[in-house]
């Protein structure tokens, strides 16, 4: 089956650590994007890549890094510059481009401890 | 720049009423719209979606057109069910031109409850 893998689904983080979320997918989608999302808020775009070996920042890049090696994968590192990182995190894909959808994968929920 | 404003929840219905979510964009263009619907505890799926004026998505007896005269895109279902209960997003993808271009532009989501 064709989609989008994040893993773990919950996180816990002690603070001052570095965590890395994970993003899979086998869609064959040239873009990836990371998303935060905080209860009852929409979402908030963190980084995204339109190509390998390329990204830019969203409009809360800060305490966040990326990378993206392969097409397949575009794992996020919440760092401890990150004041408050607890949070739902979204990583979805599209084909690159104007006017196209992105599928989303199923999140996974970090909480600092 | 693109935006996206959507009403603000939660609303909550009774089982069988009539569904509206209003939808209004700021964009350049022709953007493509698209309603998004999110269960508790999930990731977003794709609803609904509309790529030029006066097209009607439809999709799971929701619908939504595109109305460039307004710049609007309004979710609607004529009989909600104990299961639709959801948060449900608007988003644009811009247009050739824009800024934004490669991004997906989301309103702020609108939490639907509906009770049997």
């Amino acid at each position: 089956d064709g989609g989008i893998t994040q893993s773990p689904k919950y996180l816990f983080r002690k603070e001052g650590q570095n965590v890395t979320l994970s993003c899979e997918q086998n869609l064959n989608h040239d873009a990836m994007y990371w998303y935060r999302q905080d209860p009852g808020q929409g979402l908030r775009l963190i980084y995204y890549s339109q190509i390998v070996n390329d990204f830019q920042k969203g409009d809360i890049a800060e305490g966040y890094s990326v990378s993206r090696e392969k097409k397949e994968s575009f794992p996020l590192t919440v760092t401890s510059a990150q004041k408050n990182p607890t949070a739902f995190y979204l990583c979805a894909s599209s084909i690159y481009g104007v006017n196209t959808e992105a599928f989303f994968g199923q999140g996974t929920r970090l909480t600092v401890v | 720049g693109d935006s996206v404003t959507q009403m603000e929840g939660p609303v909550t219905l009774s089982e069988e009423a009539f569904l509206t979510i209003n939808c209004t964009y700021t964009a350049t263009g022709y953007p493509s719209l698209f309603w998004y619907v999110q269960y508790p505890g999930e990731g977003l799926q794709l609803l609904l979606k509309a790529t030029k004026a006066d097209d009607k998505g439809s999709n799971k007896g929701f619908e939504a057109t595109y109305r460039k005269e307004t710049t609007s895109f309004h979710l609607e279902k004529g009989s909600v069910q104990v299961s639709d209960s959801a948060v449900y997003f608007c988003a644009l993808s811009p247009s050739r031109g824009s800024s934004n271009t490669g991004k997906l532009i989301f309103g702020q989501g609108t939490t639907l409850q509906v009770k049997p």
